[in-house]
């Protein structure tokens, strides 16, 4: 069945860099854009950026310009987020979620979510 | 800028009844609008696309339906599965990063 399998928890200090995996399985990987979402504790969704899984193009919310970076590796039918400079109120709950149609916008499979707590 | 306004914020009905919920957005969205469900301690599921069109495996209890500015989603006959919250999201312009701030759906 289509899944996508995210990495497990992490804590970091303040200032520094996390990055969490998305592995899909179950469909073709290349055919499927790759939304990130996050959620801060008792807090909504919130949209921070898609990736082209063949590599070719990003697209990140103006909010974390500088500080994300999304990748894939199609070999592995992997996508990472890696964020930077983390501060403490990057806590939140870290979603990778499939593109129903290609950019769409619309994400019909979500991963279980990567927890990644920020202390200073 | 793009905003989306869900209503109301909690929502208490008993099993069995039927629950309305509301989400209006600043600006047309045409019909690009997704409706998802989370419940506590799991991802948001996608429930509706398109305004009006359920996704795979999604029970015909939940309709949803509107155009433009104002959508809703009605669950006409609440399942105790269906208590969690409730978010809209449009899609109609770049980037989709414009979620509802949510409806809990609690049991009366």
């Amino acid at each position: 069945q289509v899944q996508l399998v995210q990495s497990g928890a992490e804590v970091k200090k303040a200032g520094a860099s996390v990055k969490v995996s998305c592995k899909a399985s179950g469909y073709m990987f290349s055919n499927h854009y790759m939304h990130w979402v996050r959620q801060a504790p008792g807090q909504g969704l919130e949209w921070m950026g898609i990736i082209d899984p063949r590599g070719a193009s990003t697209s990140y919310a103006q909010k974390f310009q500088g500080r994300v970076t999304m990748t894939s590796v199609t070999s592995t039918s992997t996508v990472y987020m890696e964020l930077s400079s983390l501060r403490s109120d990057d806590t939140a709950v870290y979603y990778c979620a499939r593109d129903r149609s290609g950019w769409e916008g619309c994400m019909d499979v979500w991963g279980q979510g990567t927890t990644v707590t920020v202390s200073s | 800028e793009k905003m989306m306004t869900q209503s109301p914020a909690t929502l208490s009905v008993s099993p069995g009844e039927r629950a309305t919920l509301s989400c209006r957005a600043s600006q047309s969205v045409s019909s690009n609008l997704a409706w998802y469900q989370q419940k506590p301690g799991q991802a948001p599921r996608l429930l509706i696309y398109g305004a009006s069109t359920r996704a795979t495996g999604i029970p015909a209890r939940f309709i949803g339906s509107g155009s433009g500015t104002e959508f809703t989603l009605t669950i006409s006959s609440l399942q105790s599965e269906d208590f969690a919250v409730y978010y809209c999201q449009q899609y109609n312009t770049w980037p989709p990063d414009t979620f509802g701030q949510g409806t809990k759906l609690e049991i009366k």
